[in-house]
């Protein structure tokens, strides 16, 4: 299985900063690499997909990179609703595995 | 706007067998793959496996065994079993659907999620 590490496990941050989360995959994956955002009680919610691809209706403040092993999420002036908990998943191959989550906090 | 929505029951009794359907309104399974994920505290999310309109399946290796994913009774609909439940599979079950390949089989439309808890 190809593993996913995400960096940090958690982060504080004031609206309007920029504020950078990292991905690291076990094996290449080229660029099939997702990011999500979770709220409470909420299901993940598809941010970006092939690595730097907005998905439909998600702010240009956020955006993508990366390929091979090495994945970055960014927010750019960063807004109250944007506090949540963010996780990669590679969609290489089966098993697509998740990382372990960014709690993103509110400083 | 594609949705989907999880049913079945909330607490199973360990050694039991865990059937839960997905309901997808406004499209059907044609054309695309559909996943069941779950997620628990202490194992964050978790794919389980995917169905293809088709019936084609694959599972993830560490619930080899005991996951059975099918194609339910109308074309909207797919279902999980899971058998042989400890406390370890008590979780958050999501059905999600995949995006094409130009998406790259990313989840594009998830469920609210149904928390099934197995207690005796």
């Amino acid at each position: 299985d190809i593993q996913m590490t995400q960096s940090p496990s958690s982060l504080s941050a004031s609206v309007g900063d920029r504020v950078t989360i990292t991905c690291r995959a076990s094996q290449t994956i080229s660029d099939y690499l997702c990011w999500y955002q979770q709220k409470p009680g909420k299901p993940p919610n598809l941010l970006i997909y092939a690595a730097s691809n907005l998905h439909s209706g998600v702010p240009s403040r956020f955006s993508g990179s990366g390929s091979g092993t090495d994945f970055t999420l960014t927010i750019n002036n960063l807004q109250p609703e944007d506090f949540a908990v963010y996780y990669c998943q590679h969609s290489y191959r089966a098993p697509y595995t998740f990382g372990q989550g960014t709690r993103l906090e509110m400083k | 706007q594609v949705q989907l929505k999880e049913s079945g029951p909330g607490l199973v009794k360990p050694s039991e067998t865990l059937s839960l359907n997905c309901t997808v309104s406004s499209d059907s399974l044609s054309g695309h793959y559909w996943s069941w994920i779950r997620q628990s505290p202490g194992k964050g999310l978790e794919w389980i496996g995917y169905l293809y309109y088709t019936g084609i399946t694959d599972y993830n290796p560490s619930l080899k065994g005991r996951v059975t994913i099918s194609v339910g009774t109308s074309n909207n609909q797919f279902s999980l079993k899971l058998t042989s439940l400890t406390a370890a599979d008590t979780a958050v079950y999501y059905c999600a659907r995949h995006g094409t390949n130009k998406q790259y089989w990313s989840l594009d439309y998830w469920g609210q999620g149904t928390l099934v808890s197995v207690s005796s």
